[in-house]
């Protein structure tokens, strides 16, 4: 089992400039969720999916759009990429809401 | 609201203990906490329930006391492998199921 997966593991953008972050899990999970963790700011909920089929803001959700392709895939795009929004982004996923998560090994990204 | 942990960092020798505190002003439901070490992804420890349970897994413990609203971690007889930072997730009521993280405290352990 590879767990949660994300690409890609690293990424520079210009501002403006669009991307999708990947991310998928192999372990039959309900729940997924995409996090950003800044120096000294913890883990911030960006979006989440409870579900197939359901998406669900998170605590900063601004600037970003998420796709929960199927149950195994979840994305995250970025429209208009700006240098706020440079930082390491995780996804994690648990088995249904309320449980023990389980996190992607990050993708760090770099807006100039 | 962010949950408040305390201490912001602490280190200790091998086999010293620790208590790590985090703090919520609104009602919660249950407390996560996980472990990161530098440059990798966090690592569930433990959820605790609301009711006051303790729970744990070799000498990581860890009690939530529901009417103050916060959750201690203890680490026992402290190994080298405990260094990271410990972060606590709160789930409040209404807040289905989403998580808001503390800011962590960095634990070291030194020989």
């Amino acid at each position: 089992n590879a767990g949660v997966t994300q690409t890609p593991k690293f990424q520079v953008l210009k501002t403006g400039q669009s991307m999708t972050l990947q991310c998928a899990q192999d372990m039959n999970h309900n729940s997924m969720y995409w996090y950003r963790q800044d120096p000294g700011m913890g883990l911030r909920l960006i979006y989440y999916s409870a579900s197939e089929g359901t998406t669900d803001k998170g605590e900063v959700p601004n600037g970003y759009n998420v796709s929960r392709l199927n149950k195994r895939e979840f994305s995250l795009r970025l429209e208009s990429a700006a240098p706020s929004q440079t930082s390491v982004y995780f996804c994690a996923s648990s088995e249904d809401r309320g449980r023990e998560q389980y996190f992607g090994p990050g993708t760090r990204l770099t807006v100039t | 609201q962010q949950p408040v942990q305390s201490p912001q960092a602490v280190i200790l020798r091998e086999g010293e203990d620790a208590v790590i505190n985090c703090s919520s002003s609104k009602a919660l439901y249950s407390v996560h906490w996980y472990r990161q070490k530098h440059g990798e992804a966090p690592v569930f420890l433990m959820i605790l329930l609301k009711g006051g349970e303790q729970k744990g897994h070799d000498k990581i413990s860890a009690s939530f006391n529901e009417k103050k609203q916060q959750s201690s971690l203890y680490l026992t007889a402290s190994q080298l492998s405990y260094s990271g930072t410990y972060f606590c997730g709160t789930e409040g009521w209404g807040s289905n199921y989403k998580l808001t993280f503390g800011k962590g405290t960095l634990l070291t352990v030194n020989p």
